[in-house]
């Protein structure tokens, strides 16, 4: 199988506060998972690549600081959106390989939408 | 670096009808995997469909069959028999194949397509 889970589905806080977000492989181990932002009627956009046990690959322009990434086991990838501001408002999110499947295939989760006030 | 471009921005088709949507890529990489996945309303991305560079058969599921021109770097998807289902934001991909290349898995998205199906 390849279901990814993510949560909260959404979450709305305030401004200057840390929200984290959840993404589990329900069915398989994940070596390696993905984080994507998505801003209505675009694209997704990587933010970066989650290794478990090491630290988190982040795209270019992708502050490492404010969007804390941690994958701290082979099921569990957090990302916490620190000192949240409205601009960080968006969709995000994770996907995952199932590495005992043929064609290294990424599956997605529900996303989470963020709101910050 | 590569690109994946859909220059379509919405598409509109009967249902039961078929319609394709297209995608082209540039890469310089012979190695590669090419993939479509769909976003309904739901925003949740679901695979429809993936191509293997090195296989030169088109691949098919159901309704959804893809045309491979890899000289051309051409992937457009073909779905047949249109339902109301099918109403979604579909998006083009590209992967490096990591075995070959090392890379590590990365989805090169293109803008997508709005794809409606009228009842």
């Amino acid at each position: 199988g390849a279901v990814v889970s993510q949560h909260p589905s959404r979450v709305i806080c305030k401004s200057g506060t840390s929200v984290k977000i959840e993404c589990r492989s329900l069915d398989f181990q994940a070596t390696t998972m993905f984080w994507y932002r998505q801003f209505p009627k675009q694209s997704l956009m990587l933010m970066a690549t989650s290794n478990e046990g090491s630290k988190a690959t982040y795209e270019q322009g992708v502050e490492k600081d404010k969007f804390l990434i941690n994958h701290a086991s082979l099921t569990l990838s957090t990302l916490t959106v620190t000192s949240a501001h409205p601009e960080d408002s968006s969709f995000y999110i994770c996907s995952a390989i199932n590495p005992t499947l043929v064609g290294e295939t990424q599956y997605f989760g529900p996303g989470t939408r963020l709101l910050v006030l | 670096a590569q690109t994946v471009t859909q220059s379509q921005p919405e598409m509109s088709v009967q249902e039961a009808e078929t319609v394709t949507l297209s995608c082209t890529y540039d890469t310089s990489e012979s190695n590669y995997y090419l993939f479509w996945y769909k976003q309904p309303p739901s925003r949740q991305m679901i695979l429809v469909i993936r191509q293997e560079a090195y296989k030169q058969q088109n691949a098919t599921e159901n309704r959804f069959s893809v045309n491979f021109q890899k000289a051309a770097k051409s992937f457009s998807l073909k779905i047949s028999d249109s339902q109301l289902g099918d109403t979604a934001m579909y998006f083009c991909a590209f992967m490096k194949h990591p075995l070959y290349t090392g890379a590590n898995s990365k989805l090169t998205f293109g803008k997508g397509i709005t794809l409606s199906v009228r009842p």
